[in-house]
């Protein structure tokens, strides 16, 4: 079964606007939480990663948010732009193990 | 070079023949990843190696995958008796080993077509 589960499929969204991608994991032992983003023809790549000790993370126009207690986590992509459509992964991973455990993905378009 | 490195790029092979193919990984990474995506799909795992532990082969398709890793560095994927459904880019990625070094790095893929 999938223990990263990722929604939605896809998004569009206009330009300026705010892109939202939500994710939700049932290992408690998870403790690394990165999300990849992939161009087509290209690999995925890491975009911005989260541990639990921490609510949020931003960097640049991406912030990573993180509840715990839900064991969910979301991608917030400020601005969007149309250089930023791509297919956004969530992941998880333990340090114990380091397997990451990747979601479905989701497609972005920004619509100039 | 000091990314993960593919080969071949493209591949495309006949119903039945069996393929090969290869991951260097970067140099020092002890966990290596092999994925399938198929057109505008999700990424599939497929196998996990981790150090010297037992590979983590929960993800391979059918007992015609099989995947080695010598001496800890580059990896090999065969594919036995190609079907059209393995048709898809096999994307590798390597990782130091756990705690703070997570982080995948993935090679451009493979793309594999049968036919």
């Amino acid at each position: 079964q999938q223990q990263v589960k990722q929604s939605p499929q896809s998004l569009i969204v206009q330009k300026g606007g705010i892109s939202i991608i939500n994710c939700a994991y049932e290992n408690t032992a998870f403790d690394y939480f990165p999300w990849y983003q992939q161009f087509p023809g290209k690999g995925p790549a890491l975009l911005i990663a989260i541990r639990p000790d921490v609510s949020e993370k931003k960097e640049g126009r991406f912030t990573i948010s993180f509840n715990k207690s839900a064991k969910q986590f979301s991608l917030h992509i400020m601005d969007s732009q149309p250089g930023d459509s791509a297919t956004y992964f969530c992941a998880a991973a333990s340090d114990s193990w380091g397997k990451l455990q990747f979601g479905a993905g989701t497609q972005v378009v920004v619509t100039p | 070079g000091a990314g993960v490195s593919q080969s071949p790029s493209n591949k495309v092979t006949e119903k039945g023949k069996d393929v090969e193919l290869r991951c260097d990984p970067i140099s020092g990474h002890t966990a290596l990843y092999w994925y399938r995506q198929s057109l505008g799909q999700g990424l599939e795992f497929l196998i996990y190696f981790q150090g010297n532990s037992a590979p983590d082969k929960s993800g391979l398709p059918s007992d015609r995958f099989s995947a080695e890793r010598t001496g800890g560095s580059v990896s090999t994927l065969t594919i036995q008796r190609t079907q059209q459904e393995d048709s898809a880019v096999y994307l590798c990625a390597s990782s130091s080993t756990g705690g703070q070094g997570t982080e995948a790095f993935f090679g451009q893929g493979t793309r594999l077509t049968v036919v």
